[in-house]
């Protein structure tokens, strides 16, 4: 069966911290995400990833970084997290049909619920 | 950015009615993604459409793909509580060679028993 997980399910941070926000996917994917939600702005791409050590932007990278250092495992880094950022962070995967194609199915993790006091 | 508004953005009805649900853009997308999210969850994907014109049907939903490949509508018929949820679609677009999927705003749908 299909596995996404995140490392916490809930996390409170405080304003200045830096925040680590752990993925690991066990289906051998090529490409993984990492999306904010939050009610009636649907889901925001902050970053992507379509190989080891590779990261692209998203519409929403500011004031994040990433990291994969290993195919299975995307990290996603608030250098200093700000109120702002509370918010649901969701990982996702996929796998690839075409190079340059990101739109195959995507599998999502249970979401991260992040709030930063 | 492309935007994706979805109608309504919040839907509660009856056990055993029917809706309709809309996602709505401007732009042109080379496929369509239906996503449903559960509580606690992440997203699950339903379906994709990919011509325009195009109707697939899962048991009691049926999703349609514009004539024109910018707009997509979900409709449930005989709802039922486990239908509950929150509702996205997605388009697929090419950005500067690579394809991407943006999400649109979400219906959150709630089916009273």
């Amino acid at each position: 069966d299909v596995k996404v997980t995140q490392s916490s399910r809930y996390l409170v941070k405080r304003t200045g911290e830096k925040v680590f926000l752990e993925c690991v996917q066990d289906m051998d994917h090529e490409n993984m995400f990492w999306y904010r939600q939050d009610p009636g702005l649907g889901l925001r791409l902050i970053y992507f990833s379509y190989d080891v050590k590779m990261k692209e932007k998203g519409d929403i990278p500011e004031g994040y970084s990433v990291s994969r250092e290993k195919k299975e495992r995307f990290s996603l880094i608030l250098e200093s997290a700000s109120t702002n950022q509370t918010s649901m962070y969701l990982c996702a995967s996929s796998f690839v049909r075409l190079a340059g194609a990101f739109t195959d199915t995507q599998y999502f993790g249970p979401g991260t619920r992040l709030t930063v006091l | 950015t492309q935007l994706l508004e979805q109608s309504p953005q919040f839907l509660s009805i009856q056990e055993g009615e029917n809706l309709t649900v809309y996602c709505n853009s401007s732009s042109v997308f080379s496929s369509l993604q239906w996503y449903r999210q559960e509580p606690g969850e992440g997203p699950v994907l339903l379906v994709t459409v990919v011509t325009g014109g195009e109707v697939k049907k899962l048991k009691r939903l049926t999703f349609q793909f514009g004539d024109a490949r910018k707009d997509s509508s979900l409709h449930i018929t005989a709802a039922q509580p486990g239908d509950t949820g929150l509702y996205l679609c997605a388009g697929a677009a090419y950005y500067f060679g690579n394809e991407k999927l943006t999400f649109g705003t979400g219906t959150r749908l709630t089916i009273i028993p």
